[in-house]
Formats: structure tokens, sequence, C-alpha cells
């Protein structure tokens, strides 16, 4: 198994203004995935990021809004740009046992974002 | 594309009661199914999964599940639930390449 860190655990932001999450994974994983959890919602992928390469985003989330950093094996970050009150949410990333099999994740504990 | 659909939000019930939560996917091709649990607290974990072979998996603290191909079914059960098995419980579909999950059934076990 994986253990899977996050900065910050919970954050206060104004609109308009940008936040950087971080995400460290206590082993080197190809793959790495950014989760936005409404209130109320289930969790839906934002993008995947893969070391070396330019993350790929899933339909209805853009570069531009939420940019994405995957300078090595074990590190990643999710920057929420621009933001609104939407964007209000628990952000997670994740990690693949691809050992295991496709679908099989770790998660971390979560961002918790309120935009006022 | 792959959906999810869990049929309870909220399941109240008393210890010792039996547990039966719902799921049905929609997804034209070969599937990995999977249950996943966030108690109290804590961060998402897996509960149990569905690669291949016996339909009837079991996972851990008691759970399984049952993958009905022809009705698209996935769903979970225990006999016997106890006051710790409070918990948000997701399940999720993974085709390709990509995890999608239901919206998830909240349970709260009354002692």
């Amino acid at each position: 198994s994986a253990v899977i860190s996050q900065k910050p655990s919970r954050d206060i932001c104004q609109r308009g203004t940008s936040l950087t999450i971080q995400c460290q994974v206590d082993s080197q994983v190809t793959m790495m995935f950014w989760y936005r959890q409404q209130p109320g919602q289930s969790l839906t992928l934002i993008a995947t990021a893969n070391q070396g390469s330019e993350a790929t985003y899933e339909s209805g989330f853009v570069i531009d809004k939420f940019p994405i950093s995957r300078p090595n094996l074990t590190f990643s970050t999710l920057t929420v740009s621009n933001m609104s009150p939407e964007d209000s949410s628990i952000y997670l990333c994740s990690v693949e046992d691809v050992r295991a099999g496709v679908g099989e994740q770790y998660f971390g504990p979560g961002t918790r974002l309120t935009v006022t | 594309a792959q959906s999810v659909s869990q049929h309870n939000h909220h399941v109240i019930l008393s210890e010792a009661a039996s547990l039966e939560l719902g799921c049905n996917y929609s997804y034209g091709g070969t599937v990995n199914l999977f249950w996943y649990v966030q108690y109290p607290g804590q961060h998402l974990q897996l509960l149990l999964k569905y690669f291949s072979g016996d339909p009837l998996v079991k996972g851990i603290k008691g759970f399984e599940a049952e993958f009905i191909k022809s009705k698209f079914s996935f769903n979970l059960r225990k006999p016997s639930v106890q006051w710790s098995d409070t918990a948000e419980y997701f399940c999720a579909v993974s085709g390709y390449s990509t995890l999608t999950f239901g919206k998830g059934t909240m349970l709260l076990v009354s002692p």
C-alpha cells in the first residue's frame, strides 16, 4: 500500500485567488489522480498526472483552471485558479496500485477548500 | 462512458441488522468493480474488489459483494452490522483506465 499526504488539510480563500494543493506519496508511482468531491456529491476525476508528461484532463476540467505539476514520481500539485464559491469542495489525490489492477487506488486525506 | 448508480443515499440500521447496499453500473466492456469506504475522519479506503473469477467476493470486516453480470449489479452485503460500520460507502467501476464513483451511501448504525 501507499501512504499519501496532502497539504494544506483545509483552507478558506477569497474569490479570485488561487490555491496550490500538494500531494506527497511515500513510494514512486507512475500515475497520480486528482479528484473533486463537492458537498453531497460523489468523487469526480479532474485529471490524471503522469510524471514527465502533460496531465490528462476529464471533460469539464481545463488546464487554465486546474493546472497540475508532476515534477517527480512521488509528488504532484494541483492549483485551483481564480476561485469562485463553486470551487468549494474537498480535493483528493490518489495513486494506483498497478500490481493489483486498474482502479485499485490509495487516497490521500483530502484538502477541504472553502471559497468566500 | 461509464456510470455508477447507488440506490440509497442514507441508510439507518440497528446493530445486528443485515445490510445490502445496491449498486448498478453502465459500461460496455469488461469492468473492474469496487466498494470503497470512508469512516468518519479517515481516508477513503478499499473495502473489496472484483476483477474476474468467483462473482462473490469477500472483503474486510465481514463484507461481501456479488457481481451479477446480467443485471450490471455489484451489491454490497453484510449479515450483521456493527456500530463501527458507520461510514460512507462508495461503489466504483473501472473500465479502461479511470475510476468512476457512485454518489455514495451514508450508513448509520445505531447501537
